[in-house]
């Protein structure tokens, strides 16, 4: 089956700086992945399209500045988490759809700690 | 934004009984999905669903797209210990600016007791 990776898996840094988080597909391509925001048990909330050779659309209230997006390639796209603060805090999931269909499949996710 | 009404929110069942889950909308949807999601790890797709009245089956689980597109259930039989975890539909959105998106349902925590 069509197979996400995300990495890193948890990260720990302080408030200010910036976390980079990749989102791989490893077994396909996809031209579009999205990024969600997961709160302790509550649904997965969309933050943004990242679109292959183009630009990312975000959702209403997420702040583009703040998450930025790079879809890179066919296979990568990744979440900058700029000047993290602890609200920031949280459980990041990507997911890709494979070229040609509409079945998303998802990463692993990578649990955010802002100190 | 836009959810599906998922429900039940929450079950606790021995093990050996049946599940049953659904969603529903009040909007159309070209494909469900289903998906299971553990404590710490990302959703994993259980079952897609691609026609209006499809009944599809994987292992001890089975779901339906409902003929009228704003609906599916979701059905485990002879449930087990390791299907503890949350239940997740999907639909995904087929037109306009929202083209490929999900719309999720608020999610069923399963609980099954030994």
């Amino acid at each position: 089956g069509a197979v996400v990776s995300q990495h890193p898996s948890r990260v720990i840094c302080k408030s200010g700086t910036s976390v980079k988080i990749e989102c791989r597909s490893l077994d396909f391509q996809a031209t579009t992945m999205f990024w969600y925001r997961q709160f302790p048990k509550q649904s997965l909330m969309l933050m943004a399209t990242s679109n292959e050779g183009s630009k990312a659309t975000y959702e209403q209230g997420v702040e583009k500045d703040k998450f930025l997006i790079n879809h890179a390639s066919l296979t990568l796209s990744t979440l900058t988490v700029t000047s993290a603060h602890p609200e920031d805090s949280s459980f990041y999931i990507c997911s890709a759809p494979a070229i040609g269909t509409d079945t998303q499949y998802f990463g692993p996710g990578t649990r955010l700690t802002v100190l | 934004g836009q959810q599906l009404n998922q429900s039940p929110q929450s079950m606790f069942i021995q093990e050996g009984e049946d599940v049953s889950m659904n969603c529903t909308s009040s909007s159309i949807f070209n494909t469900w999905l289903w998906y299971k999601q553990d404590p710490g790890e990302g959703p994993v797709l259980l079952i897609a669903l691609y026609k209006a009245g499809e009944l599809t089956s994987n292992g001890r689980l089975t779901a339906q797209f409902g003929i009228t597109r704003k609906d599916s259930f979701l059905n485990i039989s002879a449930s087990i210990p390791s299907d503890v975890g949350i239940y997740f539909c999907a639909g995904v959105n087929a037109g306009g600016t929202s083209y490929g998106k999900l719309t999720f349902g608020q999610g069923t925590i399963l609980t099954v007791h030994p």
